[in-house]
């Protein structure tokens, strides 16, 4: 069974960072490309960055490009996701999401983190 | 950037109904659509992927259409199961984008 486990979440203050963190089971982690997808409050989903499965290829949102840093650890069946200089808007519930064989449809997705950015 | 706009952005109808959702993209991308189902507390569910394609596990009463700019989603008999908030997302070219939802309510 796939599963996909994040962690990391929590209360931080403007400016502050974290390590979120996503852990795969079920199946080959090292040939899929792996995503961070996020949701805030009231809001629809957003896609926030993505990785290859070698991590030849990193992609991220505009509008957390510079702050957060995508990476992962194919020994480990885990993938990170560093978030720095957070803003009030960067509050959400992040979800990691395994890409659909290379495609860009996400067909599995973790229960996600909670990261609340408030003084 | 491509935008992505469903319509309508709330739906309410009864058990049984048929219910069409509409995504369009502010350019072409083939047919590089995906629908997920999302309910509160719970992991988004892949639906449709290709525009068409049914993933596996998921009701028969889902279909997908369209290409190019202007997609569809609907489920034929909607069941109690389906009341939820449904998104588009296009991957054609980074950065990935979802339409803002279509919450479909009990009428």
């Amino acid at each position: 069974e796939v599963q996909l486990v994040e962690s990391g979440g929590g209360l931080v203050k403007p400016g502050g960072s974290l390590r979120l963190s996503c852990v795969a089971s079920g199946f080959t982690f090292r040939t899929f490309t792996m995503n961070w997808v996020r949701q805030a409050p009231g809001k629809g989903l957003e896609w926030v960055s993505s990785i290859s499965s070698g991590s030849s290829y990193i992609y991220y949102a505009d509008s957390v490009k510079g702050r957060f840093t995508i990476s992962r650890d194919n020994a480990k069946n885990s993938l990170y996701l560093q978030v720095n200089i957070l803003r009030a808007e960067d509050t959400a519930v992040y979800y990691c999401a395994r890409d659909f064989g290379g495609s860009g449809a996400l067909d599995y997705w973790g229960q996600g983190t909670l990261v609340t950015v408030s003084p | 950037d491509i935008q992505m706009t469903q319509s309508p952005s709330t739906l309410s109808a009864s058990v049984g109904d048929r219910v069409t959702i509409t995504c369009r993209a502010s350019q072409s991308i083939d047919s590089w659509l995906a629908w997920y189902q999302h309910k509160p507390g719970t992991a988004p569910n892949l639906l449709i992927y290709r525009a068409s394609s049914l993933q596996s596990g998921v009701p028969s009463r889902f279909s997908g259409g369209g290409s190019a700019t202007e997609f569809t989603l609907t489920i034929s008999s909607l069941q109690p199961d389906d009341f939820a908030t449904y998104y588009c997302q296009q991957y054609n070219s980074y950065p990935w984008t979802f339409g803002q939802g279509t919450k479909v309510e009990i009428k």
